[in-house]
């Protein structure tokens, strides 16, 4: 079974300081990674994902991820962040095959950007 | 391109009855998956829509069901509600059925049960 982990509950950032917030995944076979962000009372938003190609890869909002196959990595990334950062952030995997699809989340992690 | 609609948006629910919750899909897209998402839990999966037919379904009892229509417009009931059922369940649509495919989500639906 393919499984997720975000390893930090909460994380905080001064604005305008650079953000990671942390993902790492247990998949069988080539990983298909996701990121979404949740703005509070909102549905999820997508942000990125890696499929195959460049270990870096950028998204909306400025966002990137870093993909590390050796260390089962899929760090997401800002060099520079603003308060309205500040949401839930939902690492994922996606499991398929022939029959159906689902992603499998991650507990997701608090970001915090404090003026 | 008008997103992906959940209606209602709120409902309150009494112990024992039956709910029916409704997402329209971004025109075109046909892959409808609903999810629910609670504090304990986080999100989960619940089904799988694709033309018309449930391809993949969760861990949940078979209180939970739900449906596909032939424009792609999906529909879950929820029957007999315990306390726990309160969540909230978000519908996510897909263009196509892919590994690779990302998915767009609702504003969800926030049940109450009391």
């Amino acid at each position: 079974a393919q499984s997720v982990a975000q390893p930090e509950d909460q994380v905080n950032v001064a604005e305008g300081n650079p953000l990671t917030v942390k993902c790492t995944y247990s998949v069988s076979g080539n990983p298909y990674l996701f990121w979404y962000v949740q703005y509070p009372n909102r549905g999820l938003q997508f942000l990125l994902k890696y499929i195959t190609g460049d270990n870096l890869v950028k998204g909306s909002y400025g966002f990137e991820a870093e993909f590390n196959k050796s260390q089962t990595s899929f760090h997401l990334k800002k060099p520079s962040a603003l308060v309205s950062d500040s949401a839930l952030y939902f690492c994922a995997v996606r499991e398929w095959d022939n029959y159906g699809q689902n992603f499998v989340f991650g507990p997701g992690t608090r970001l915090s950007v404090l003026p | 391109k008008a997103g992906v609609t959940q209606t209602p948006r709120y409902l309150i629910k009494t112990r024992g009855q039956q709910v029916t919750l409704s997402c329209s899909p971004i025109s075109g897209h046909r892959s409808v998956s609903w999810y629910q998402q609670t504090p304990g839990q986080g999100l989960q999966f619940l089904f799988e829509y694709f033309s018309e037919t449930q391809r993949n379904k969760g861990n949940f009892p078979g209180r939970f069901s739900g449906r596909q229509f032939s424009n792609s417009r999906s529909e879950m009931n929820v029957s007999t509600l315990e306390l726990g059922d309160s969540a909230l369940y978000l519908c996510a649509s897909s263009f196509y059925r892919g590994q690779d495919t990302e998915a767009f989500f609702g504003q969800g639906t926030r049940l109450t049960v009391v």
